[in-house]
């Protein structure tokens, strides 16, 4: 039973333009969320979170939207870098779990 | 610089043949954990340590043991490795067990079972 769905395995999109990765979730209880990135050969990498009060956290490029109706979140990268090619994994985690539930992952790539 | 290191990054061991697997941290983090990854698969958590306290997921198999013997250090043992254990072992810290607690994680140990 998958509480956290990225449903694009992969995303390719061309330098400068809009990275949009997306998130669904099913626990109406998850009320944290969390997008890590992963470059090859490494461990994942803490990237940018939104708390359930909020619907929206930008820092810098990245612009994390949460509409929690919907159970959907969304990260937009802006513009998109080659640098920016990684595997960007989704996590949620509730008040009543010390633990995060990961998605399988989006692997987007950023051609010139 | 501060960091999660994970040894080996790639292990290889027979059917049934008892592996471990170490990761140490400089991070003086509270908490360790262990995490399951396979191929195009969620990351899925095994079990964490508190400190010394430790926490065991209720659907992680007996098969899997763990060992934190001081702050710096965890290890994933792996008694009897079927072919299903093949898969990428993440360990993660992070200060405290709360969401907003950042966790780090070091590059992984890929398991080959033959």
């Amino acid at each position: 039973d998958q509480q956290v769905k990225q449903n694009s395995p992969s995303l390719s999109v061309q330098e400068g333009r809009i990275s949009i990765l997306n998130c669904d979730y099913t626990n109406s209880m998850f009320d944290y969320f969390l997008w890590y990135k992963k470059y090859p050969a490494e461990g994942p990498t803490f990237l940018i979170s939104i708390s359930s009060i909020k619907d929206k956290n930008e820092d810098g490029r990245f612009t994390v939207f949460l509409n929690k109706s919907a159970k959907h979140l969304s990260l937009h990268i802006v513009p998109s870098q080659p640098g920016d090619s990684a595997v960007y994994f989704c996590a949620a985690s509730s008040d009543n779990t010390d633990k995060l539930i990961f998605g399988t992952g989006t692997r987007l790539q950023v051609f010139p | 610089d501060a960091m999660v290191i994970q040894n080996p990054r790639y292990q290889v061991t027979q059917f049934g043949k008892p592996v471990t697997l170490s990761c140490s941290q400089t991070l003086n983090h509270n908490v360790m954990y262990w995490y399951q990854q396979k191929s195009s698969q969620a990351p899925k958590l095994l079990f964490h340590y508190y400190d010394k306290d430790f926490n065991n997921e209720a659907d992680t198999p007996d098969n899997f043991q763990s060992r934190r013997p001081n702050t710096s250090f965890c290890f994933l043992d792996i008694r009897s490795p079927g072919l299903g254990d093949a898969a990428m072992y993440l360990c993660a810290t992070s200060r405290g067990r709360v969401a907003t607690d950042t966790q780090y994680f070091g590059p992984g140990t890929r398991l080959t079972v033959l």
